[in-house]
C-alpha cells in the first residue's frame, strides 16, 4: 500500500526561481497537510485542505507561498520567487479523518542559493 | 492557544536502560496528544495518541505514554532502549474544532549507545 509521495527529494534553485513541490496522498485521505521544518523553527503548519478545499492557511508566510489541490490526490505547494530562507524540508501529509493521525511523506529538502 | 513544551533537545541513554522523554503541554480545555518519531532523512511516524480514553496510551516499538492532568503531562517511555530507538521524537497537541491542526513540540534526539 502505497504512502504520502512527495517530489522532488531534493532541489536546489537560485534565488528568484520559482519552485513546484508535489505531493500525491494516501487514497481516501480527506485531509492533506503542508509542513515545513527547519533548525530554527522546528515544524510548522503551512496549510491544510479537507475534501480539496483550503481551510485554514494562516501558517503561510508570505504571499509567495501557494498552494492548490486540484482533486483528491494531487497538491502543490508553490514558491515564487524562492529565497534563501525558504531553504527548508516541507512535508506534506495526509489524514483520514484529521484528529492529528497524520501519514507523511519523505519530505522535499529545498536548497535556495 | 495550546502547545506543548520537549524539555531537553536531547537525551543520552545506554542500550537497555530507560528510555524517558518528557512533554508538557498547555491547553485550557482536554487535548488530543501524540508522539511521533522521525527517523533521519524520513518523515514522521505516529508513535501513539491519547484521546481522553486511558490515561496510559501504549504504542509501537514498546514506547508508552501516560496522560497526567494534575501535571499537565504526557512523558514517553520504554523500559529497555534499543540501538534502533536512535532517533527524534516529537510530541505534539491537535487543536482546532475538529481537532484537524497538530502542533509539534521542538523535538528531542535521543542517542543510544552500545
Amino acid at each position: 500500500d502505497a504512502g504520502v509521495i512527495q517530489s522532488p527529494r531534493h532541489e536546489v534553485t537560485e534565488m528568484g526561481q520559482e519552485v513546484t513541490l508535489r505531493c500525491k496522498p494516501i487514497s481516501g485521505h480527506d485531509y492533506l497537510f503542508w509542513y515545513r521544518q527547519t533548525m530554527m523553527r522546528g515544524l510548522e503548519l503551512l496549510i491544510y485542505f479537507n475534501n480539496n478545499v483550503p481551510i485554514d492557511d494562516s501558517g503561510m508566510p508570505e504571499d509567495r507561498f501557494s498552494a492548490k489541490m486540484p482533486n483528491a490526490s494531487f497538491s502543490t505547494l508553490k514558491i515564487q520567487p524562492s529565497e534563501p530562507r525558504d531553504s527548508a524540508v516541507y512535508f506534506c501529509a495526509s489524514s483520514p479523518q484529521g484528529h492529528g493521525e497524520l501519514f507523511f511523506g519523505e519530505g522535499s529538502r529545498l536548497t535556495v542559493l | 492557544a495550546q502547545s506543548v513544551t520537549q524539555l531537553g533537545s536531547h537525551v543520552s541513554v545506554s542500550e537497555g536502560a530507560l528510555v524517558l522523554l518528557r512533554c508538557n503541554y498547555s491547553s485550557s480545555v482536554p487535548p488530543y496528544l501524540f508522539w511521533y518519531v522521525q527517523y533521519p532523512n524520513q518523515g514522521l511516524q505516529l508513535l501513539l495518541k491519547y484521546t481522553s480514553a486511558a490515561t496510559l496510551v501504549k504504542g509501537i516499538n514498546g514506547f508508552e505514554a501516560e496522560f497526567k492532568k494534575s501535571e499537565t503531562s504526557f512523558h514517553l517511555t520504554k523500559p529497555s532502549a534499543h540501538m534502533s530507538d536512535a532517533a527524534e521524537y516529537f510530541c505534539a497537541v491537535s487543536r482546532g474544532t475538529g481537532f484537524q491542526k497538530l502542533v509539534f513540540g521542538t523535538g528531542t534526539r535521543l542517542l543510544v549507545s552500545p
